[in-house]
């Protein structure tokens, strides 16, 4: 049973384009993250949100913004993508109600031609 | 200067030394976590600890707080180790916001 999924695993697109990450978590957390990797492999926090409530927003372009429709699921919408936003997106989940340890789901990889 | 400082930056050693891994923030933490990252991309939590010291197998994590540093050690190495090692610091603010260290690339050769 995967317990943080992210769709899709990779994705190649055009600048310009608008694209979406979706990402699911089955262990029933109330907290959930968007994460950046760039191309020299530093992580960096972009979203959270706890129970669909925006609770981190980190200095991020407006082109990007964050939908959770439940809980269990936190997707990642990108405008009119630019070269520089090729990285590998992470997800991950945490319970809310202590200093928990978060749990990552697979990473998106998303390619901007 | 990043809020989490890793070092090395790159380790390479023979199988079965004895490997440190070092992390300094210099921000309030209410815990942090060790992190490994595999060649494949997937990120796994080793530890998340606020004190003192941890164990899981071949692996041991320690944690000092009045000196803001962390060491991950792993005994008896395996080429099966490599990948990179990341801590992240869990700030004190609510939303337990992980600022990460640039990471360790450790290379077991066999």
């Amino acid at each position: 049973d995967t317990a943080v999924s992210q769709t899709p695993k990779y994705l190649v697109t055009q600048m310009g384009n608008d694209k979406s990450i979706k990402c699911e978590q089955n262990l029933g957390h109330d907290t959930m993250y968007w994460y950046k990797q760039d191309s020299k492999k530093f992580l960096k926090i972009m979203f959270s949100y706890n129970n669909k409530e925006l609770i981190i927003n980190e200095t991020v372009p407006n082109r990007f913004s964050p939908k959770s429709p439940d809980k269990a699921h936190l997707n990642l919408h990108i405008n009119s993508l630019e070269l520089g936003d090729s990285a590998v997106y992470f997800c991950a989940s945490r319970d809310g109600l202590a200093v928990n340890e978060q749990f990552f789901g697979p990473g998106t990889r998303l390619t901007v031609l | 200067k990043n809020e989490v400082e890793q070092s090395p930056q790159n380790l390479t050693a023979q199988e079965g030394e004895f490997i440190t891994i070092n992390c300094s923030y210099s921000v309030g933490i209410s815990a942090l976590h060790w992190l490994q990252q595999h060649p494949g991309g997937g990120i796994v939590s080793l530890f998340m600890l606020s004190s003192g010291k941890k164990k899981h197998g071949r692996l041991i994590a320690t944690i000092n707080i009045q000196e803001k540093h962390s060491s991950l050690h792993i005994t008896a190495s395996h080429p099966r180790d490599s990948a990179v090692y990341i801590c992240a610091v869990i700030g004190i603010q609510g939303a337990q916001k992980l600022v990460f260290g640039q990471g360790t690339r450790l290379t077991i050769n066999p």
